[in-house]
């Protein structure tokens, strides 16, 4: 039972463009999402983060859209630069559940030259 | 970054045999976590803590069991390890629980191999 999903395994975009990475997640009781970003042979580094009670969080390049009704998020990447070739995880954290996270399987982002 | 060190980095193992792995703060964070990561997975908790000798079960604690004797040391132990625990470990640590602007900081983790 995958309460997180990221069901897009890779992308792949153009240096400069914008990147669109998303989640869908299932359990209503989420109510806060992180993005983490890694390497290979690396841990997870975290990104940025959004509470359910924002639709919106930017950071930089970085921007995080949050639709509740939809049980949806998205991470968009302005412009792209080729360092953010990536996995990139969605996570949520449940309410009251000892700050455990569910994390999604991950999105491979390629940003080509 | 924050001051989480694993050790060992690598482990290649039989079957059947007991394995520990150490997760070591310097940061004095409250919470620590194991996850492990497979493909078509993501980041799975194993267990975690939330002070020196509380620990509970994660999503996949079969076959694992944990100890956190002082802050800043978190051990993972393998009793009798399987093939199904081939897998890249990862340590986490936080210490904002529960609020706004928590984050969870990722040790560099432990890939080990159960033949």
């Amino acid at each position: 039972d995958q309460q997180v999903k990221q069901n897009s395994p890779s992308l792949s975009v153009q240096e400069g463009r914008i990147s669109i990475l998303n989640c869908d997640y299932t359990n209503s009781m989420f109510d806060y999402f992180l993005w983490y970003k890694k390497y290979p042979a690396e841990g997870p580094t975290f990104l940025i983060s959004i509470s359910s009670i924002k639709d919106k969080n930017e950071d930089g390049r970085f921007t995080v859209f949050l639709n509740k009704s939809a049980k949806h998020l998205s991470l968009h990447i302005v412009p792209s630069q080729p360092g953010d070739s990536a996995v990139y995880f969605c996570a949520a954290r449940e309410t009251g559940t000892a700050s455990k996270l569910t994390f999604g399987t991950g999105t491979r982002l390629q940003v080509t030259l | 970054d924050a001051g989480i060190t694993q050790s060992p980095r690598h482990k290649v193992t039989e079957t059947g045999t007991p394995v520990t792995l150490r997760c070591h703060q310097t940061e004095n964070h409250r919470y620590m976590y194991w996850y492990r990561q497979d493909p078509g997975h993501g980041l799975r908790l194993i267990h975690y803590s939330y002070g020196v000798k509380d620990t509970d079960k994660g999503e996949v604690s079969d076959g694992y069991s944990v100890s956190r004797s002082k802050t800043e040391d978190f051990l993972l132990t393998l009793e009798s390890a399987t093939s199904s625990q081939t897998s890249v470990y990862f340590c986490a640590i936080s210490d904002l629980l529960g609020l706004a602007g928590e984050t969870q900081y990722f040790g560099p983790g432990t890939r080990l191999l159960v033949l």
